[in-house]
């Protein structure tokens, strides 16, 4: 099955320690994105990464950092630079050709940090 | 600043009545549109993408698009309770970077 597969699902970490979550798809999508959604929110854009090797910062990329080493892969590091990281993490994916560039998201990783 | 404003609702159908989502943006450049569907605790799932002036079908789906009105729409023909979620609308403002906004959502619920 093609998929985008975050891990895990829930993740508790004591303040000042950094956390990475996992990000990877098998779609052969150019595109990743990382995105935090808050309670009652909209979506924010964190990273995003259209080639390996690179990625651009998004709306809100301060206290988090990320790589892409390999196109299926996209991980995001959560640092203790992050004022307020406890939120619901999601990953998506899409292609760059074509004129909807349609996202898919994984399920989200739900990070909780006291 | 590129906006997507939506109604958060909650929004309550009665079941087999139509509902109807709205949307709208703020940059007349944007050049395609999509609605996504997210239950409760779950990631949001795309459901309907437009990008031509007018209406756009799938199944008890359809995206109306006005770009005039900077306007987008879904209507849920024959609302069922398992439709209730929190619909999310979100803009490709275009450029290189193919990046979406998203609004806040609607809340649906649909009561059997």
């Amino acid at each position: 099955d093609g998929g985008i597969t975050q891990s895990p699902k829930y993740l508790f970490r004591k303040e000042g320690q950094n956390v990475t979550l996992s990000c990877e798809q098998n779609l052969n999508h150019d595109a990743m994105y990382w995105y935090r959604q808050d309670p009652g929110q909209g979506l924010r854009l964190i990273y995003y990464s259209q080639i390996v090797n690179d990625f651009q910062k998004g709306d809100i990329a301060e206290g988090y950092s990320v790589s892409r080493e390999k196109k299926e892969s996209f991980p995001l590091t959560v640092t203790s630079a992050q004022k307020n990281p406890t939120a619901f993490y999601l990953c998506a994916s899409s292609r760059l050709a074509g004129d909807l560039r349609e996202q898919y998201f994984g399920p989200g990783t739900r990070l909780t940090v006291t | 600043q590129k906006e997507v404003e939506q109604n958060s609702g909650p929004l309550s159908v009665p079941e087999g009545a139509i509902a109807s989502l709205n949307c709208t943006y703020s940059d007349r450049g944007s050049q395609s549109f999509f609605w996504y569907r997210q239950y409760s605790g779950k990631s949001p799932e795309l459901i309907m993408s437009i990008y031509s002036n007018g209406d756009k079908e799938d199944g008890r789906f359809t995206a109306q698009l006005n770009k005039a009105s900077q306007y987008v729409s879904l209507l849920i023909r024959d609302s069922q309770p398992s439709d209730s979620a929190t619909y999310l609308c979100a803009v490709n403002y275009g450029g290189s970077q193919g990046n979406l906004i998203f609004g806040k959502g609607t809340k649906l619920s649909v009561k059997p």
